[in-house]
């Protein structure tokens, strides 16, 4: 079955910099790609997607790239704020959106 | 996307006995689905949740322990039978609201068996 791995565990970052998060996935057949940002006691919230045929998605501040080829996909968060500060999971799935494999979660913390 | 609540959003219970969590959307969806979050862990599929049909359970779970029900298109449980402090996690319902749509989750509900 699909496996995600998702690195670095942990990320500190000084606020107004940039955040990259990276995710690999093991089976070619995944064609959809989530991140979801899950703040403490709370439930995650998806941020982004994307689907396998787009290779960039950009929301704001937020944006992902996939490379198919390589099988991953990453996440970057730009000129980030206090309250980016929060536990990140990345995704994979092959029927849609359906049966979702998620990462480890990446916890990142914005230092004023 | 969708209006999901959970009920009980937390509970404390003791070893051996049985809990039921229900999770209620505002409106049908799709796709109804289970997970598990172990304190500190990722999230883990249990298993979808077919409406009017028997859930489709992931490698390592099983239906005598986490008895599912899906009796329409906007309501599920999950049970967590014969409890053991292994199983105290968060508990959350997810749904896909319409064809080619993404998760979102409910709110969760926090599990501790003692």
């Amino acid at each position: 079955g699909e496996n995600v791995e998702q690195h670095p565990s942990t990320l500190s970052v000084q606020e107004g910099d940039s955040a990259v998060i990276k995710c690999t996935y093991s089976d070619s057949a995944s064609n959809y790609f989530p991140w979801y940002k899950q703040e403490l006691g709370k439930r995650p919230q998806l941020i982004i997607d994307i689907r396998s045929n787009v290779g960039e998605k950009k929301d704001q501040r937020i944006a992902v790239t996939l490379n198919k080829t390589a099988k991953h996909f990453s996440l970057h968060i730009t000129e980030t704020q206090p309250e980016d500060s929060a536990v990140y999971f990345c995704a994979a799935a092959i029927q849609g959106a359906q049966k979702l494999v998620f990462g480890q979660g990446t916890r990142l913390t914005i230092n004023p | 996307s969708a209006v999901i609540s959970q009920k009980p959003s937390r509970d404390i219970c003791q070893r051996g006995t049985s809990l039921t969590i229900q999770c209620q959307v505002d409106s049908q969806v799709t796709m109804m689905f289970w997970y598990r979050q172990q304190p500190g862990q990722s999230l883990t599929l249990i298993a979808t949740a077919n409406q009017g049909s028997e859930a489709t359970y992931e490698s390592g779970f099983v239906i005598d322990k986490f008895p599912i029900s899906r009796p329409n298109l906007t309501f599920s449980t999950l049970t967590v039978s014969n409890m053991s402090p292994e199983d105290s996690s968060i508990y959350l319902c997810s749904v896909i609201p319409g064809a080619g749509e993404t998760q979102y989750f409910g709110p969760g509900t926090r599990l501790l068996v003692l």
